[in-house]
């Protein structure tokens, strides 16, 4: 089946590290994305992983994945308020020639001054 | 070109009315989707076009929703008759891919609807 579950809020203090997790179902997925949204402003993508790698990083980002437990995380380093916002997960099943998104639920995460 | 836009931003309208949307995706982006969203949820797929074509339509997609990309560029997603659980974010995202590996889909910011 096809569910993305994650944890609906985290809140940090600015310069710590912040760590979103992100469980799937579909085993069978290849590519994870992290995607970011802001009020007003349309999803962005942050970052996506391919299921033969185990971690990627991106400057302040780094995505860790647990193919066996089916776990995805974003590890954010030196969090900043600009960084508050809603993080979603996302997978793509690779049988489904659509290439359509399936999202969770998001996380909202509140960077405290 | 800057990006996916859509127009309108906002629409309310009363029930029972029909509403339009229009996405115009980035140049030479072969595919285009729709998407919805509810609040506190992340999108939900609806339909998408490959060029011209609408090759999948979710079962979220009722009779009284009908979406086409004419020319394959713009696309227009008409809900007829709407209801108040048709409220919503509608996102369109449009993509430039030959491979699962180019998968990055780009996202407009969205038409909210709201039906009293």
């Amino acid at each position: 089946g096809e569910d993305v579950e994650q944890s609906l809020f985290l809140s940090v203090r600015e310069g710590d590290s912040s760590v979103i997790n992100c469980t799937y179902t579909d085993s069978s997925s290849t590519y994870l994305y992290w995607y970011k949204q802001e009020p007003g402003a349309g999803l962005q993508l942050l970052t996506y992983i391919f299921s033969n790698m185990d971690m990627k990083q991106d400057q302040r980002l780094t995505v860790l994945l647990n193919k066996k437990d089916k776990h995805l995380s974003l590890r954010i380093a030196d969090t900043q308020t600009g960084d508050s916002a809603i993080y979603f997960c996302a997978e793509s099943p690779p049988l489904d020639s659509s290439y359509k998104l399936i999202f969770g639920s998001g996380t909202r995460l509140l960077v405290r001054p | 070109d800057t990006g996916v836009s859509q127009d309108p931003r906002h629409k309310i309208t009363k029930r029972g009315q029909n509403v339009t949307f229009r996405c115009d995706p980035i140049s030479e982006h072969n595919r285009l989707y729709w998407y919805r969203q509810t609040l506190g949820q992340g999108p939900e797929f609806l339909t998408y076009f490959q060029n011209e074509a609408q090759l999948e339509k979710s079962r979220l997609l009722s009779d009284r929703f009908s979406a086409e990309r004419p020319k394959g560029s713009f696309s227009t997603l008409e809900i007829q008759r709407t209801e108040q659980g048709d409220s919503a974010m509608y996102l369109c995202a449009s993509s430039l891919v030959f491979s699962l590996a180019d998968n990055e889909q780009f996202f407009g910011p969205g038409t909210r609807l709201t039906v009293l």
